[in-house]
């Protein structure tokens, strides 16, 4: 059963429109809840959070972890087409190898 | 700055042939590694992770092994590929800590 439940799997949208990807999990152990963008390519990185609560903004990207309710939110306001990607959730486990569960990722389509 | 490279990004190989991929890592010492597949559209798979010289873990039992000669390389290997090997492979790397991942560009592979 997947530990890390990200919805919906797939979203199309507007250029213009806010959107927001939801990742869920069940367990508690974790060092971090990671957010990442993937392209063509390798996935970058795009926020990192740790404490619930508190809000990470980068641009028209923010994100907040919500450890009580055990779920993550990545907002995208004001979407553009470059803004067209995967997003997957990653939770890193507290171990020496760090461990990480992926979600299974939401594929988002900003259309002109 | 660190750095990853992975090679090669592109590989078509026939069924029952043997496979390599290869990772390294500069300016960083003692990472942890890990090799991930994703399948078309979907969240990364973890395969094999690495916190040291010849400590390998498994998450997949499958038709790849992994091993790590030296401190910052990181091999993908199999002795006889299965079409069911295709697929896009990711090499990363993370310190102990919070566990931001550092991906590679990505192998892509097809076997015919």
């Amino acid at each position: 059963e997947d530990k890390v439940v990200q919805s919906p799997l797939s979203l199309v949208v507007h250029e213009g429109d806010t959107v927001t990807l939801n990742c869920s999990y069940e367990v508690t152990n974790f060092r971090s809840l990671l957010w990442y963008k993937q392209e063509k390519k390798a996935p970058t990185f795009l926020f990192m959070l740790t404490s619930s609560g508190i809000e990470k903004k980068s641009g028209r990207l923010s994100s907040i972890l919500d450890k009580k309710e055990l779920f993550s939110i990545l907002n995208i306001t004001a979407t553009q087409t470059g803004d067209s990607a995967i997003y997957l959730c990653v939770l890193v486990f507290l171990n020496a190898g760090n461990m990480l569960t992926f979600g299974g990722g939401t594929r988002l389509m900003v259309k002109p | 700055s660190q750095t990853i490279h992975q090679w090669p990004a592109t590989l078509v190989q026939p069924v029952g042939s043997p496979l390599s991929l290869e990772c390294t890592v500069e300016g960083t010492s003692n990472p942890n590694l890990y090799w991930y597949r994703q399948a078309a559209g979907r969240g990364l798979q973890l395969l094999f992770y690495s916190v040291g010289i010849g400590q390998i873990s498994s998450e997949v039992p499958q038709n790849l092994s992994a091993s790590r000669p030296q401190d910052r390389q990181f091999i993908l290997s199999s002795k006889k590929l299965l079409l069911s090997d295709s697929g896009f492979y990711l090499c990363a790397w993370s310190v102990v800590g919070p566990g931001e991942l550092f991906f590679g560009e990505g192998s892509r592979l097809t076997v015919l």
